[in-house]
């Protein structure tokens, strides 16, 4: 079986500050990992994936994310949070590899703060 | 605009009715999830149809159902509907593939009275 596990339902940062959403997962088969992130009243867009090929991930609006298998993590971050990055996000994991079936943590709501 | 078309947006509808909701893929896409969103259960993988077959199933209540048609739109039913199946409900679509990315739309909400 596999699943994720996001620590902290919520986090405040403030802007300018560093971002760092912490994600582990468990998986008895190498994983595919997934960083989706929801905006109010929206679907899910996908920031990042890791797929076995580098170990860190850059991905759109500046976030990148750092697979290591030591410690079964995939935490997101992002040097300077900016107000527009307040939304919620989900870590997700599929052994796969076809986006099917994705298991996702109980997601992480960042607050951007002036 | 990922691409994912569903409709309604929004749908309030009373318990032991039954609604019906639609997904309409990303053009070239062949694989249709359909996932639920609740504040108890969090995301959840309900069932994927690739090119008209059902592929996996996940979490799906025995009074849920969905098809993809062969234009690859999708459907997904709810019958007999319970206050607990008020969620949003999201439809991604995606290539079939290793590594592939879904795409996802922007829900519809169902509220069940």
């Amino acid at each position: 079986a596999q699943s994720v596990t996001q620590l902290g339902s919520h986090v405040s940062v403030s802007e300018g500050a560093l971002v760092l959403l912490r994600c582990n997962y468990s998986s008895s088969v190498p994983p595919y990992l997934f960083w989706y992130v929801q905006y109010p009243n929206q679907g899910l867009q996908l920031l990042l994936k890791y797929t076995s090929a580098a170990t860190l991930v850059k991905g759109i609006n500046g976030f990148e994310a750092e697979f290591k298998k030591s410690e079964t993590s995939f935490h997101l971050t992002k040097p300077s949070a900016h107000m527009s990055d307040a939304a919620e996000y989900f870590c997700a994991v599929d052994h796969t590899g076809t986006a099917s079936k994705l298991t996702f943590g109980t997601g992480t709501r960042l607050q951007v703060t002036l | 605009d990922s691409g994912v078309t569903q409709t309604p947006k929004h749908l309030i509808t009373a318990t032991g009715q039954r609604v019906t909701l639609r997904c309409s893929p990303r053009s070239g896409d062949l694989s249709v999830y359909w996932y639920q969103q609740s504040l108890d259960q969090g995301l959840q993988f309900l069932i994927q149809y690739y090119n008209g077959e059902e592929r996996a199933k996940g979490n799906i209540l025995e009074r849920f159902s969905a098809q993809q048609f062969p234009d690859l739109h999708s459907e997904l039913n709810l019958s007999s509907l319970e206050l607990g199946d008020s969620a949003l409900y999201f439809c991604a679509s995606s290539v079939q593939g290793s590594g592939t990315e879904a795409f996802f739309g922007q829900g519809t909400r169902l509220t069940v009275v």
